[in-house]
């Protein structure tokens, strides 16, 4: 079992749309959880993180964390076609200095 | 304050040749980590450096591959006799000293073709 999996998708919504991305992961030692966003051919981009169980919100976005399913989600509400982007979550341990493992990534496009 | 630089943005290297990837932190960033990116697959951990020390290698393959950061100057990936497989995108990040957050920036990417 991978550490963490993601749906590659791809996943197309029509503009406007509520999406959905989710994560789940296997190692429980895991504490800071993170999504990145990634266009093409460029780096990662942090959008958000949280620090164990819980949910954040920024502007469009809201991220949740279950730790007792070892499953996150990152919502986009209102989805425009600039987030059409590969979206990765991402985790790491009790440190923020213990490194960081990804999931795959998820394609997503927002189709106007 | 400039972003996590990287270079060169695109290396080609025949087989067997050296390729050497650099990586210039974030200012006040004393923290590296190296990633590679297959196609169509996620960020793969290499390597975590701090200042003159490697943290964490176990990402890294044990032959041809080795990583520094010097007391000055950019961090460096460098790959020794490569092999087609080692085409991919190579990405770097920094995180700052203190303990209060996680976040790690990342640079654009080298990306490698071995020909």
């Amino acid at each position: 079992q991978k550490e963490v999996e993601q749906d590659p998708g791809p996943l197309s919504v029509p503009e406007g749309a509520i999406v959905s991305l989710n994560c789940t992961y296997s190692n429980s030692a895991f504490q800071y959880f993170m999504w990145y966003r990634q266009y093409s051919r460029k780096g990662p981009e942090l959008l958000m993180y949280t620090y164990s169980s819980g949910n954040k919100e920024d502007g469009r976005f809201t991220a949740q964390v279950d730790k007792s399913s070892k499953y996150i989600s990152l919502f986009i509400r209102d989805s425009q076609p600039s987030d059409s982007a590969t979206y990765l979550c991402a985790m790491s341990g009790r440190t923020s200095y213990d490194k960081v493992i990804f999931g795959p990534g998820t394609s997503l496009s927002v189709i106007p | 304050n400039a972003g996590v630089m990287q270079n060169p943005r695109h290396l080609v290297r025949r087989r067997g040749q050296e390729a050497r990837l650099r990586c210039s932190p974030m200012k006040g960033h004393s923290h590296v980590y190296w990633y590679r990116q297959l196609p169509e697959e996620g960020l793969k951990f290499m390597v975590y450096l701090q200042k003159e020390n490697i943290i964490d290698e176990s990402g890294m393959p044990k032959e041809r591959f080795s990583a520094e950061f010097p007391k000055e100057g950019p961090s460096i990936l460098r790959i020794q006799q490569v092999v087609r497989g080692d085409s991919a995108a190579y990405f770097c990040a920094s995180s700052p000293r203190t303990g209060a957050d996680t976040e790690a920036f990342f640079g654009q990417g080298t990306r490698l073709t071995v020909v």
